[in-house]
């Protein structure tokens, strides 16, 4: 079974911080088809990244995706007060689909 | 663009089924790629299955035999059904558009399927 497991749970900061968010595949994650979510409460889930580091379109360049194989990192360089959400990664494009669990970015 | 907007909310009793729609615009409906995402509350996101262009489709295990996923072209709308429903279904359903290489952007603003007796 294929699972992503992301680190920390939640991650306490404050505006203006840096944020590292981890997401670690138990498997090789093919072609790098690794994508990266926020969720604020009561919205839909919006893209951030995919192909493990490509910006999806109208993304702040604050946010950036790196990694392959099994390791992958979001990092939100300068914390936003709009940036605290939760945070999934998802492994897409070979018909059976996994996200994480994910990390909660909580105002400290 | 393309936009996704999906049915209303619905409450069931177990053993019933669902039938969630998701009706397109702003793209030729025909060669979406449309996969399925659901969210039970203060949870994460659960993938339940795609159907490509050619009308293929794909499930989780998890819900195999138990889902269906449809589309009508002329109504330019894809459709989730979950048959024999517990109260564990109980979530918000997404639909979402996959882009080969490029994840699910974007998504319906989903759809609350509550079970109850």
């Amino acid at each position: 079974e294929f699972v992503l497991t992301q680190s920390p749970g939640t991650l306490s900061l404050s505006p203006g911080e840096r944020a590292t968010l981890s997401c670690r595949a138990s498997q090789f994650v093919t072609n790098n088809s690794l994508a990266w979510y926020q969720q604020k409460p009561g919205q839909t889930p919006r893209l951030l990244i995919y192909g493990a580091s490509t910006r999806a379109t109208g993304i702040p360049d604050r946010f950036s995706g790196s990694g392959s194989g099994t390791d992958f990192t979001l990092t939100i360089s300068r914390l936003e007060p709009e940036d605290f959400a939760v945070y999934f990664c998802h492994n897409y494009g070979y018909g059976q689909d996994t996200f994480g669990q994910g990390t909660k970015l909580e105002i400290k | 663009q393309v936009q996704l907007v999906q049915s209303g909310a619905e409450v069931k009793k177990p053993g019933a089924s669902v039938k969630v729609s998701c009706k397109a615009s702003g793209h030729t409906f025909s060669s979406l790629d449309i996969n399925w995402v659901r969210q039970a509350a203060g949870q994460g996101l659960e993938w339940v299955g795609w159907m490509n262009p050619r009308g293929q489709t794909g499930y989780a295990p998890k819900f195999q035999g138990r889902v269906s996923m449809t589309r009508d072209i002329s109504m330019n709308t894809a459709y989730m059904e979950l048959r024999s429903l517990t109260s564990e279904d109980t979530a918000i359903y997404y639909c979402a558009r996959y882009m080969i290489g490029a994840a699910f952007d974007p998504w319906g603003q989903g759809t609350q399927v509550t079970v109850s007796s």
